[in-house]
C-alpha cells in the first residue's frame, strides 16, 4: 500500500521567513496530492493541491511543487504570518479504476514566530 | 457555500457499546470517506465508499466497523463493540468534482 513520509515534524521560523514542508510517497499510482492546514480542535482544510501531470501550482502565498520521478512533492509558503501557525498535512490519492484511497502523512507543526 | 455535517460532536460511550457516527454529505458528491485522528497524531484513512458500496478500506477497518447510506443522504459508521483505543477524532469527508476533499467538523468519540 501507499505510504507517505513528511518531514520535518515541526517547523519554527520567524514572521516574514519561507517555510517549506517536503513529503514522500511510494505508491507510483497516485495521481493526486492535497495539502490540509489542520489548526487545534479543527478539521483539515485544503489549501492548495497538485494534480500528477503537473510539475507546480502557486495561489499567493503557498506553492506547491511535484517530482513524480523522484515521488516527493513539497509545499512552501513565503513570506510566513504568524495565522500560518498550525498543523500541515500533506496527502497522496491513488485511484484504481472506481477505487480511491487517500494517505496522509504523519504532519507538520509549523510555528510563526511575530 | 455547501458544507459536510457530522452529528454528533462529541459522543462519550462506554467499552463494548456501539456507536453510530453520522454525515451528511455535500449533496452532488460520489465519493465518500471515513477518517480517524486520535489526539495529536495523523489522520488515517478508514474507508471510501462509491455507488452504495465501499471502494477501499484499511487495515484499521475491521470487523467491528460497517459504513452504509441508509437513507441516500446520511452516511453512517458504525462501531460494534467499542474500546478504548477507539477514543479519537473521526472525520467524513466527500469528493465530487473537482476532486478536492471536503472534511466535515467531525466527532469526538470518547470511549470510558
Amino acid at each position: 500500500g501507499e505510504n507517505v513520509e513528511q518531514h520535518p515534524s515541526t517547523l519554527s521560523v520567524q514572521e516574514g521567513d519561507s517555510a517549506v514542508i517536503k513529503c514522500t510517497y511510494s505508491d507510483s499510482a497516485s495521481n493526486y496530492f492535497p495539502w490540509y492546514k489542520q489548526e487545534l480542535g479543527k478539521r483539515p482544510q485544503l489549501i492548495i493541491d497538485i494534480r500528477s501531470n503537473v510539475g507546480e501550482k502557486k495561489d499567493q502565498r503557498i506553492a506547491v511543487t511535484l517530482n513524480k520521478t523522484a515521488k516527493h512533492f513539497s509545499l512552501h509558503i513565503t513570506e510566513t504570518q504568524p495565522e500560518d501557525s498550525a498543523v500541515y498535512f500533506c496527502a497522496a490519492k491513488s485511484t484504481h479504476g472506481g477505487y480511491q484511497k487517500v494517505t496522509f502523512g504523519t504532519g507538520t507543526k509549523l510555528q510563526v514566530i511575530p | 457555500e455547501p458544507e459536510v455535517t457530522q452529528t454528533p460532536s462529541h459522543q462519550v460511550t462506554q467499552m463494548g457499546q456501539e456507536v453510530i457516527l453520522r454525515c451528511v454529505p455535500i449533496s452532488n458528491h460520489l465519493y465518500f470517506y471515513w477518517y480517524r485522528q486520535i489526539l495529536g497524531q495523523k489522520v488515517e484513512f478508514l474507508v471510501s465508499f462509491y455507488n452504495n458500496e465501499i471502494s477501499e478500506k484499511s487495515e484499521i477497518f475491521d470487523d467491528q466497523f460497517s459504513v452504509e447510506r441508509p437513507d441516500g443522504s446520511n452516511f453512517t459508521l458504525k462501531i460494534r463493540s467499542t474500546k478504548l483505543e477507539d477514543s479519537a477524532m473521526y472525520f467524513c469527508a466527500t469528493t465530487g468534482t473537482p476532486i478536492e476533499q471536503y472534511f466535515g467538523p467531525g466527532t469526538r468519540l470518547t470511549v470510558t
